[in-house]
């Protein structure tokens, strides 16, 4: 069974930083590319950027370039998303997925709510 | 490649509708598009891939099509349940970048 298990809640003030985690289980690691997703309460799905974790090779969205960097362990299966230079728009639940096929996102992990407030 | 999805759709129970997702700044035929359900406090799930395929476990009640005419994709649920009432997103690709569109929530009158 294909899993991916994200960190938990995180508050954070602004200027910070926020790094989270996504633990797969259940396939090939490095098969699969793993996207980041984010959602603003009450807004729609904003993609942040994608790592093949075969090669550690990395791609993100224009408005998180320069704040954002995505990483992996090989080891333990897990990707990794940091987000720095917080500000309050920000806040919202953050999401890992597996690009099952090009540009098919399943299954999703549960996600990880991410506050950031002064 | 921008998507663009109605705000909203309501419907009554037992009836058909169609959640359309129009390409603009791209071509939407050339990378398949995937439709998603999201239930309130819930992570996204899959109803269609590649244009036109169902996951295992999604009722054929659930369907997709492509129309290149009018560059976009649609999502056509029949035989409407209060359990089909939640937001839908299409979503693709441009090069190497993965784009949503904006959501559409479904009403089951």
């Amino acid at each position: 069974q294909v899993r991916l298990v994200q960190s938990g809640a995180e508050v954070k003030k602004p200027g910070a930083s926020v790094r989270v985690s996504c633990r797969t289980s259940g396939y090939t690691f490095t098969g699969y590319h793993v996207h980041w997703v984010r959602q603003a309460p009450g807004q729609g799905l904003e993609w942040v950027g994608w790592i093949n974790p075969n090669s550690g090779a990395t791609m993100y969205a224009q408005k998180f370039q320069g704040r954002v960097t995505v990483t992996r362990d090989t080891a333990t299966r897990t990707a990794y998303m940091e987000l720095r230079r917080l500000a309050s728009d920000d806040t919202a639940v953050y999401y890992c997925t597996r690009d099952r096929t090009p540009g098919w996102f399943d299954p999703w992990g549960q996600g990880t709510l991410v506050i950031v407030s002064s | 490649l921008m998507l663009t999805q109605p705000h909203s759709v309501s419907e009554s129970q037992g009836k058909t509708v169609t959640i359309s997702c129009t390409g603009s700044g791209g071509n939407i035929v050339s990378n398949f598009v995937q439709w998603y359900q999201q239930r309130p406090g819930s992570a996204p799930t899959t109803v269609i891939h590649e244009d036109i395929k169902r996951p295992s476990g999604v009722p054929d009640r659930f369907s997709g099509s492509i129309d290149s005419s009018s560059n976009s994709a649609s999502l056509t649920i029949s035989g409407l349940t209060t359990e089909d009432e939640a937001d839908y997103y299409c979503q693709s690709s441009d090069d190497n970048y993965q784009v949503f569109g904006g959501g559409t929530k479904l009403t089951v009158l």
